[in-house]
């Protein structure tokens, strides 16, 4: 168990709605990162926050936003959602005030858009 | 930017024997931080193993060992006795040493044959 929670596991939803994607980070990590995994894909690299300021930015759709909450929890924002926005969302989260930390990644949630 | 190469899309192995995974990465630090994930067919992400860059001596985990050459800019996993439960999908990570973000390689699918 990584300790980092990220719900939902699974969200089913139509072309052009909105989802909330939610992360719980590991006690006492103030850093939290977002990638996308679509199938038999690597990682692309979304968004990162620290300690509730943006501090890094990959290759997020303007589609696409996200937050990281004074809890630290954080929330990833998908609108106007397309076909090719299916993937698995990971969130992770890292302790950076040591700089050998990983990351330690939640379950992920499985998106699919039909 | 930093990039991570793994040249080897996927590999085999028969079980019990030996199988090595390689990374390079292009930098210009000279400090910073090298992971090795696993991702089985669940699709969890595992830290299998990590390496600070100042240490020479090679990281081990159990099974799994690194050949780390700064020189080279290499970063190869060695599973030793392989077993049917290490068959997932490795990607090798590197991290800057001003806690930048991570940056993945596109992965290595190993497959371990009975």
């Amino acid at each position: 168990d990584s300790g980092v929670t990220q719900t939902p596991k699974h969200l089913i939803t139509a072309t052009g709605q909105r989802v909330t994607l939610r992360c719980s980070p590991r006690s006492g990590d103030l850093s939290v990162y977002w990638y996308q995994q679509s199938l038999d894909q690597g990682l692309q690299f979304l968004i990162q926050y620290y300690n509730g300021e943006e501090r890094a930015k990959g290759n997020i759709l303007e589609r696409f936003s996200a937050q990281q909450f004074p809890d630290l929890h954080s929330e990833l924002n998908l609108s106007s959602l397309e076909l090719g926005d299916s993937a698995l969302y990971f969130c992770a989260s890292s302790d950076d005030r040591v700089g050998n930390s990983p990351l330690h990644f939640g379950n992920g949630t499985r998106l699919t858009v039909t | 930017a930093q990039t991570v190469t793994q040249s080897q899309p996927e590999m085999s192995v028969q079980e019990a024997e030996t199988v090595t995974l390689s990374c390079t990465y292009d930098t210009s630090e000279s400090d910073y931080y090298l992971f090795w994930y696993k991702q089985p067919p669940s699709r969890q992400m595992i830290l299998v193993i990590r390496q600070e860059a100042y240490k020479q001596q090679n990281a081990t985990e159990n099974r799994f060992s690194v050949n780390f050459q700064k020189a080279a800019k290499s970063f190869s996993l060695k599973i030793s006795d392989s077993q049917l439960g290490d068959a997932a999908m490795y990607f090798c990570a590197y991290r800057g040493y001003n806690f930048n973000k991570f940056y993945f390689g596109s992965g290595t699918k190993l497959n371990v044959k009975p």
